[in-house]
């Protein structure tokens, strides 16, 4: 089946420990995405791949990284800068441009 | 700034009512507008609105956009418990291929 794919489902962080989420699509799409939700905020882009090799600030880029090396990945690193990191993290791909996106079940990560 | 604005953000109503979602944006190079449901993880798409005044309608769910006044609303009828969800609207900028989410309508089905 294909799909996309988040691990873990739940990630427990000490503060000041960079994290890495995955994110694996087997959809052959071209772009991928990384959306934070926090409870009233709704989704916030955090950064976002049309192609490989090439990545894009979203609107809340500060204290996160990206990567996309292969067509099928794209995990985020949540790194100490990040001030408020705790949130539902959501990944989405999409096939051509204008298409709906499609989304992983989301990564749950808590930082104490 | 880009910008989407859901409203109301929060809705309670009994099985069998109607209820109707606002969703307003301010966007430079609009594409088009897609409508999601949460339920408890992943959004699953609802639809996609390109054109203005072309009602798209899957079951007791149906959508309009209005280009010129910037809006776009979700209605739907004979609400269930099953509708109990987060209703999100997204709008897709042709310029830089972002997508953006307004906050979400979070809607109570009462039995």
């Amino acid at each position: 089946d294909g799909g996309i794919t988040q691990s873990p489902k739940y990630l427990f962080r000490k503060e000041g420990q960079n994290v890495t989420l995955s994110c694996e699509q087997n959809l052959n799409h071209d772009a991928m995405y990384w959306y934070r939700q926090d409870p009233g905020q709704g989704l916030r882009l955090i950064y976002y791949s049309q192609i490989v090799n090439d990545f894009q600030k979203g609107d809340i880029a500060e204290g996160y990284s990206v990567s996309r090396e292969k067509k099928e990945s794209f995990p985020l690193t949540v790194t100490s800068a990040q001030k408020n990191p705790t949130a539902f993290y959501l990944c989405a791909s999409r096939d051509r441009k204008g298409s709906p996106l499609h989304f992983g079940n989301g990564t749950r990560l808590t930082v104490t | 700034e880009d910008k989407v604005v859901q409203s109301p953000l929060s809705l309670v109503v009994h099985e069998g009512d109607t209820v109707t979602l606002n969703c307003s944006y301010e966007v430079t190079n609009f594409r088009s507008l897609l409508w999601y449901k949460q339920e408890k993880k992943a959004p699953t798409f609802l639809f996609m609105l390109t054109s203005s005044g072309i009602e798209k309608k899957s079951g007791r769910l149906s959508s309009i956009l209005d280009k010129k006044e910037l809006f776009s609303i979700l209605n739907i009828t004979a609400t269930q418990t099953g509708d109990s969800a987060v209703y999100l609207c997204a709008v897709y900028m042709n310029r830089d291929d972002k997508i953006i989410f307004g906050k979400g309508t979070r809607l109570h089905i009462l039995p």
